[in-house]
């Protein structure tokens, strides 16, 4: 089934600890996003890659960083997880810039 | 700054019709979006606008005025189905998406 695929579902963790999050899409989209969400606001945006090799810094990038090492992996990994990074994380996919994001069903993440 | 602005929370009827409005300040524009997101469930899509107007998809209408930065989805014969949030989004002018917080729409029997 195309689609986008994030691991884990869920995860809790000791603060201090790193942490990749995983994403990977077989629909062959150029541009892939990370966001997180959190109550109340809306989804706030970590990192992006336009196409494979490039990474551009979202809104809230600080503490996380990005690969695109090929079209379809986008892991997100967290260097030193804080409790303030507690949130859910969506990952997102689009053919072009332009075009509506498909998303992964997240990972809901809790740093203790 | 860039600014997306909508209800936090909506309350109506199982069969009746509800608008959700959105109204937003960017750096250019490239489109409006809609996507429904049911608790605990990643955003699907649900509409896209870019010119001024009317789209009409089954029971889901979105509309836009961009001389106004405002846009409205507009939802017909509610099922109990349609709870769920709704996020509205512009595409700015560097092709980012600008997420409202979005709209708790709770419908009721």
């Amino acid at each position: 089934i195309a689609g986008i695929t994030q691991a884990p579902t869920s995860q809790i963790l000791a603060a201090g600890r790193r942490m990749t999050l995983r994403c990977t899409q077989d629909m062959r989209h150029n541009a892939m996003y990370w966001y997180r969400q959190d109550l109340g606001l809306g989804l706030r945006l970590i990192h992006y890659s336009n196409t494979a090799g490039t990474t551009g810094k979202g809104e809230v990038p600080d503490g996380y960083s990005v690969s695109r090492a090929n079209t379809d992996d986008f892991p997100l990994t967290l260097a030193s997880a804080v409790p303030s990074q507690t949130s859910v994380y969506f990952c997102a996919s689009s053919p072009k810039e332009k075009d509506g994001y498909t998303f992964g069903s997240g990972t809901r993440l809790t740093v203790v | 700054g860039q600014n997306i602005d909508q209800p936090t929370e909506m309350t109506a009827t199982e069969g009746a019709i509800v608008q959700i409005n959105c109204t937003y300040q960017t750096s250019g524009f490239n489109g409006l979006f809609w996507y429904q997101q049911h608790a605990g469930e990643a955003p699907t899509f649900l509409s896209y606008n870019v010119l001024d107007g009317l789209e009409e998809k089954g029971r889901f209408s979105s509309f836009l005025s961009r001389s106004k930065g405002y846009s409205y989805l507009l939802l017909k014969e509610l099922q109990m189905k349609d709870s769920a949030s709704y996020l509205c989004a512009v595409m700015d002018s560097n092709y980012q998406l600008i997420w409202g917080a979005g709209t708790k729409l709770i419908i009721k029997p």
